[in-house]
C-alpha cells in the first residue's frame, strides 16, 4: 500500500547547526502534511503543518518545504539545540478518511 | 486550555485478559483517534471516532474495539490480550474530521506479561 517514509533513520548534528530531516510520500492525493516531534516516553507534539497548495511554511526556527513534483517533504530546524533531540515523524493526511499515515521516524541527536 | 488526557499512564496485564484505555479530547474537539506505537516503531492507526460513530478502522483484529461517549471522550478496549499487544497507545483529537491537525495525548503504556 501507499506509505510515507523517511530517508534517514538517524541524524546527528552539533548544537547551533541547522538540521534537515527528509520525508518521501507516495500518495499524490494527500493534501495535508504534518511534522511531529516525539520525545522519549511522551506523545507526539505538533511542530508545523503544510497544505498541498503551499510550497513552504515557516514557524519559529522551523521551516517545512513541500515538493509535490517529487513527493518530498522536509523539515529544517535552524540553530539546533539539545532540546531538539527527539524522534521526528512526518505524516500525511488522505482527503477521504481523516486518518494520518506516519513515516517511520528520524532520531535527531544534538551534540553539545 | 487542557490538552488531550489519557488514563492510566501505565497498565500491566497478563495474556488473555482485557484492557481498557481512556481518552479525553481537547475541549471542543469532536474527533478522537487511536494509534498503537510498538517499541521503536512508528505509529499505526487503530480507530477513528467522530460524533459518537466509528468512522474508520486500521488493519487490526476485531478484539481491538472502542467507543466514543456523548461528551466525546473515548475508550479503547483490547480483548484476549497477546504479548505483542505491548505498546504505547496514543490518543489524538481534532476539531473536526477532514483536514485538521491532530493533537496527541501522552499515551498509555500497556505491558502484557
Amino acid at each position: 500500500g501507499e506509505s510515507v517514509g523517511l530517508h534517514l533513520p538517524t541524524l546527528s548534528v552539533q548544537e547551533g547547526d541547522n538540521s534537515i530531516i527528509n520525508c518521501a510520500y507516495s500518495n499524490s492525493a494527500s493534501d495535508y502534511f504534518i511534522w511531529y516531534k516525539q520525545e522519549s516516553g511522551k506523545g507526539p507534539q505538533f511542530i508545523i503543518d503544510i497544505r498541498s497548495n503551499m510550497d513552504k511554511r515557516q514557524g519559529q526556527r522551523v521551516t517545512v518545504l513541500l515538493n509535490k513534483t517529487v513527493k518530498h517533504l522536509s523539515l529544517q530546524i535552524a540553530a539546533t539545540q539539545p532540546g531538539d533531540s527527539a524522534v521526528y515523524f512526518c505524516a500525511e493526511n488522505m482527503p477521504s478518511g481523516s486518518r494520518l499515515t506516519f513515516g517511520e521516524g528520524t532520531q535527531l541527536t544534538v551534540n553539545p | 486550555e487542557a490538552g488531550v488526557t489519557q488514563s492510566p499512564t501505565h497498565l500491566i496485564k497478563t495474556r488473555g485478559q482485557q484492557a481498557t484505555l481512556r481518552c479525553s479530547p481537547i475541549s471542543g474537539h469532536t474527533s478522537v483517534y487511536w494509534y498503537q506505537q510498538a517499541l521503536g516503531l512508528g505509529l499505526q492507526f487503530l480507530l477513528w471516532y467522530d460524533e459518537g460513530e466509528e468512522r474508520n478502522r486500521g488493519n487490526f483484529p476485531p478484539r481491538f474495539s472502542g467507543r466514543q461517549f456523548p461528551n466525546y471522550s473515548s475508550e479503547l478496549n483490547v480483548n484476549a490480550l497477546e504479548l505483542e499487544d505491548s505498546a504505547l497507545y496514543l490518543c489524538a483529537s481534532s476539531l473536526a474530521w477532514g483536514v485538521d491537525t491532530q493533537y496527541f495525548g501522552p499515551g498509555t503504556r500497556l505491558t502484557v506479561l
